[in-house]
């Protein structure tokens, strides 16, 4: 079957660095995003990677093993507008559709 | 680029009404669109895929006959909502792709509330 967990809530700190974990089970893979949604509003690309390794973009990095079926988003110098669900989605190949996880609900204190 | 927009942004219906969301994809053609519902603090989940000009693609426990999908064009579809009750009150998101590039983009997703 397709599983993908994440934790369901995190707090962290202003200015501090948060780490998000992702494991996935999924029959195929063509890729893993990660996107923030803000409440009551769609989701936004944050990042993508299909090869193993970290992939920085600014404050937000993403890292993918796929071996292990694993990956997370590191949050750096956290801002209280990051205060966010982040979603981890695997596209799952042939079926050419996303699969998304719970989400993980993180709220930045000052 | 990559803009989708959803209309409308909020609805209100009475219960055995019938509700039609539109999404448009505004600067590039998709030639594929998703539809997600998202029930409060859960995850987006998949509802149907559309390709223009076919039948859609529900995923497994959702009624094809309650949820009328049409993708007419390549920079429009649209989610009907039938019979409308209160535990069809979510929030709908649809996402669309320009084809081969995995990247889908979403709308800003539509609150639909049934009375």
């Amino acid at each position: 079957g397709q599983n993908i967990d994440q934790p369901t809530e995190m707090t962290a700190t202003e200015g501090a660095i948060v780490q998000i974990n992702c494991t996935y089970q999924t029959s195929g893979f063509n890729g893993l995003f990660w996107y923030q949604q803000h409440a009551g509003e769609a989701p936004t690309f944050l990042s993508y990677n299909v090869l193993d390794g970290l992939e920085e973009k600014g404050r937000f990095s993403s890292f993918l093993s796929r071996s292990k079926g694993y990956s997370y988003l590191l949050l750096k110098e956290l801002q209280m507008k990051d205060s966010a669900s982040y979603l981890c989605a695997v596209h799952g190949g042939a079926t050419n559709k996303l699969i998304f996880g719970t989400g993980t609900l993180l709220a930045v204190q000052p | 680029g990559a803009v989708v927009s959803q209309h409308p942004s909020w609805v209100i219906c009475k219960s055995g009404t019938s509700v039609k969301i539109e999404c448009r994809s505004l600067d590039f053609q998709a030639t594929t669109m998703f539809w997600y519902r998202q029930f409060p603090k859960q995850s987006l989940m998949l509802m149907a895929t559309s390709n223009e000009g076919s039948k859609a693609t529900y995923e497994q426990g959702v009624e094809k006959d309650k949820f009328l999908i049409n993708h007419a064009s390549l920079t429009l579809s649209t989610l009907t909502v039938t019979s409308a009750h209160p535990e069809d009150s979510s929030f709908y998101i649809c996402s669309a792709s320009p084809g081969s590039f995995l990247q889908q983009y979403f709308g800003p997703g539509t609150r639909l509330t049934v009375t």
